[in-house]
């Protein structure tokens, strides 16, 4: 877990909040994911990155907004969610997602609840 | 029914057990890997069989898959109470050229001491 970090671990906060999630991975990886994981559902593709371009966006709703400076850094910045998208948000990366043997490694995720 | 869809949802054996998990898919592939999470945290990439491979080996686990049927298991020799974990198959579709994987909904697997 030590080579893809996300900060907060836990976040709490209201439907009208503004809060960013941040994911850092140190392997030198050239492609980065957001997913998005709730219970009793398989993980969901949120955005995907490579070389800091947006490559997919999983038509995610526009009151999650990622963002990804460079190739180590990708954010995930929220704005007037709803109690639904109360979830566990896993970041990762992994060399370059046009390779054929892309194995994906993931942060350990941030736990957000939507009050 | 969705890509990647593990079997059984639940599985509860004793420590020193084997434990074998499938999966199946539906569209043709390049890879099918499988994860592991333990509650709550990020998963961890298990082990990864290329489509043209039948079977792979990495310490205690096997795995096989099976192109024709579309379907891979997964197999924990002697199983440990530290095992215990969700376990996901994940599959590479040809489609999107390694863009995206696509997870099941996993197996809960409990090793009780």
């Amino acid at each position: 877990e030590t080579g893809v970090t996300q900060t907060p671990r836990h976040l709490v906060m209201g439907m009208t909040n503004k809060k960013s999630l941040k994911c850092e991975q140190h392997l030198g990886h050239n492609a980065m994911y957001w997913y998005k994981q709730s219970a009793k559902k398989p993980l969901e593709l949120m955005f995907v990155y490579s070389l800091e371009e947006r490559v997919e966006n999983n038509s995610v709703p526009s009151r999650f907004s990622p963002e990804c400076p460079n190739s180590s850094h990708l954010f995930l910045h929220l704005h007037t969610l709803q109690p639904e998208d109360s979830a566990l948000y896993l970041c990762a990366s992994s060399r370059y997602p046009g390779l054929t043997y892309n194995e994906q490694f993931f942060g350990p995720g941030t736990r957000l609840t939507v009050l | 029914s969705q890509q990647g869809e593990e079997d059984p949802q639940a599985l509860s054996i004793q420590e020193g057990e084997n434990a074998t998990m499938n999966c199946s898919y539906k569209t043709s592939i390049n890879n099918l890997q499988w994860y592991r999470q333990n509650s709550g945290r990020g998963l961890v990439h298990l082990i990864l069989i290329r489509s043209n491979e039948r079977e792979k080996h990495s310490g205690r686990l096997r795995v096989t898959l099976d192109t024709s049927k579309k379907s891979s298991s997964l197999l924990i020799t002697a199983s440990r109470a530290a095992d215990t974990a969700s376990y996901f198959c994940a599959t590479d579709p040809q489609e999107t050229s390694g863009s995206r994987l696509t997870f099941g909904e996993g197996t809960q697997l409990t090793v009780n001491p």
